[in-house]
């Protein structure tokens, strides 16, 4: 059974510029969720998707955003990066929503975005 | 918002010493999971435990979730250097809603040959 897959693994963009994201599920899981994980900050939430809904999301700006298709892979986006955009971005997929209940995580690589 | 300290936020011990890793709130939570993470990747799912005074072991990892559900905590023994990684913990919260997973803060763990 494949894993969760994020493409790209690295990616050096500029302040300004735009940035797409990609996640693929591992098979028969809905629901996909997306984390930023910086050396100060920890593992922050993003957002969570489920059946192509955002469920939850978490306290960042306007900037940031994703979509479910209905596949259910995700993509997220960040419009105008800014230096502090800079982290690695993480993908988990779960077989049910990621909110409330026992809920187990399964991780992706994760994308390392620069912004320089 | 439910936070989850873990400590020591980092840990340095001699290959074949035992150590211990806390993960405390104040809030409950229905489940707790621990994650292990290596450098440039991401988080892998060691266990999940969802029954206050719960203990399950892997191997030399032993796991134990609180009676009241709100800490938890993760003993190691004779720590090899392959355990070296930074431990996650990650709880889902008591009431069923639209509640994100919430992770800890982090025990980066170095185990010296």
């Amino acid at each position: 059974k494949a894993g969760v897959t994020q493409t790209p693994r690295y990616l050096i963009k500029t302040r300004g510029q735009q940035v797409t994201l990609s996640c693929s599920p591992i098979s028969g899981h809905r629901s996909v969720s997306w984390y930023q994980q910086t050396p100060g900050q920890g593992l922050q939430f993003l957002f969570e998707y489920f059946s192509e809904t955002q469920r939850n999301k978490g306290n960042f700006p306007g900037r940031f955003s994703g979509r479910q298709f209905s596949n259910s892979r995700s993509e997220m986006n960040v419009s105008t990066l800014e230096l502090g955009d800079s982290a690695l971005y993480l993908c988990a997929s779960s077989t049910i929503f990621m909110t409330g209940g026992a809920t187990e995580a399964f991780f992706g690589q994760g994308t390392r975005l620069t912004v320089v | 918002t439910q936070l989850l300290e873990q400590s020591p936020q980092f840990l340095s011990i001699q290959e074949g010493e035992n150590l211990t890793v806390y993960c405390n709130s104040s809030s409950v939570f229905s489940s707790l999971q621990w994650y292990r993470q290596e450098p440039g990747e991401g988080p892998v799912l060691l266990v999940t435990v969802v029954t206050g005074g719960e203990v399950k072991k892997l191997k030399r990892l032993t796991f134990q979730f609180g009676d009241a559900r709100k800490d938890s905590s993760l003993h190691i023994t004779a720590a090899q250097p392959g355990d070296t990684g930074l431990y996650l913990c990650a709880g889902s919260p008591a009431r069923f809603g639209n509640e994100k997973l919430t992770f800890g803060t982090g025990t980066r763990l170095t185990i010296i040959p």
